[in-house]
């Protein structure tokens, strides 16, 4: 079944100690892209991966890390989290975004991150 | 800079009404892409349609269909006699294509819509 998973699906944490969120596709994807979401700020992108080895920042990227090591995998790292990153998060892929254009985005499941 | 503003907060409808959302968006590429994502109270985000900038067709599916302008810079969707599943948020969102701009998606705010029964 093509998918994208997140792991943890829920976390509640302290401030400061250092977490990753886990993301995986079986499709092949070449983009991939995390965002949080919050009450009235709809979705925010915090960083995208054109492909392996290839990311870039979003529009939120303060306090995230990412890497892309291998096609399928894209982890979201908080090296010290701190409270206003308490949200809804996301991750996505979709074919490629580059000259071809965009192509719709398969979401994960979500992964609600709690900071205290 | 791109931007997808959705007014609509929220919205609430009885059963069978029909109801629009709006989406208005800006930018300054002449190629771009605007998607429509639904979310249920579950919680998953689903793909609706993608519309690429050189396409002003309005499209039609089932009781759904969306109204592309570019003139208005706007991609409003319709639901035609809404069901209490209709009920869920709904967001627009904008790409621009090429690797020269950057490769950012940008979502609306999103729109609430309730059914009632």
């Amino acid at each position: 079944e093509a998918q994208v998973t997140q792991n943890p699906r829920y976390l509640i944490t302290v401030t400061g100690k250092k977490l990753t969120v886990t993301c995986s596709q079986n499709m092949n994807h070449e983009y991939m892209s995390w965002y949080r979401q919050d009450p009235g700020l709809g979705l925010r992108q915090i960083y995208y991966s054109m492909n392996v080895e290839v990311t870039d920042k979003g529009d939120v990227p303060e306090g995230y890390k990412v890497s892309r090591k291998e096609k399928r995998n894209f982890p979201l790292i908080l090296e010290s989290p701190s409270p206003n990153q308490t949200s809804l998060y996301f991750c996505a892929s979709s074919l490629s975004k580059g000259l071809a254009g965009g192509y719709e985005q398969f979401f994960g499941p979500g992964t609600r991150l709690t900071v205290l | 800079a791109q931007k997808v503003t959705q007014a609509q907060t929220e919205i609430s409808v009885v059963e069978k009404e029909d109801v629009t959302l709006d989406c208005v968006y800006e930018t300054r590429d002449t190629t771009y892409y605007l998607f429509w994502y639904k979310q249920p109270p579950s919680g998953e985000l689903v793909f609706l349609i993608r519309r690429n900038s050189f396409d002003e067709q309005n499209e039609i599916s089932g009781r759904y269909s969306w109204n592309f302008q570019k003139s208005t810079s706007s991609f409003n969707f319709t639901i035609t006699a809404s069901q209490v599943v209709d009920s869920a948020v709904y967001f627009c969102a904008l790409s621009e294509a090429g690797y020269s701009s950057a490769s950012k998606i940008i979502f609306g705010s999103g729109t609430r819509l309730s059914i009632r029964p």
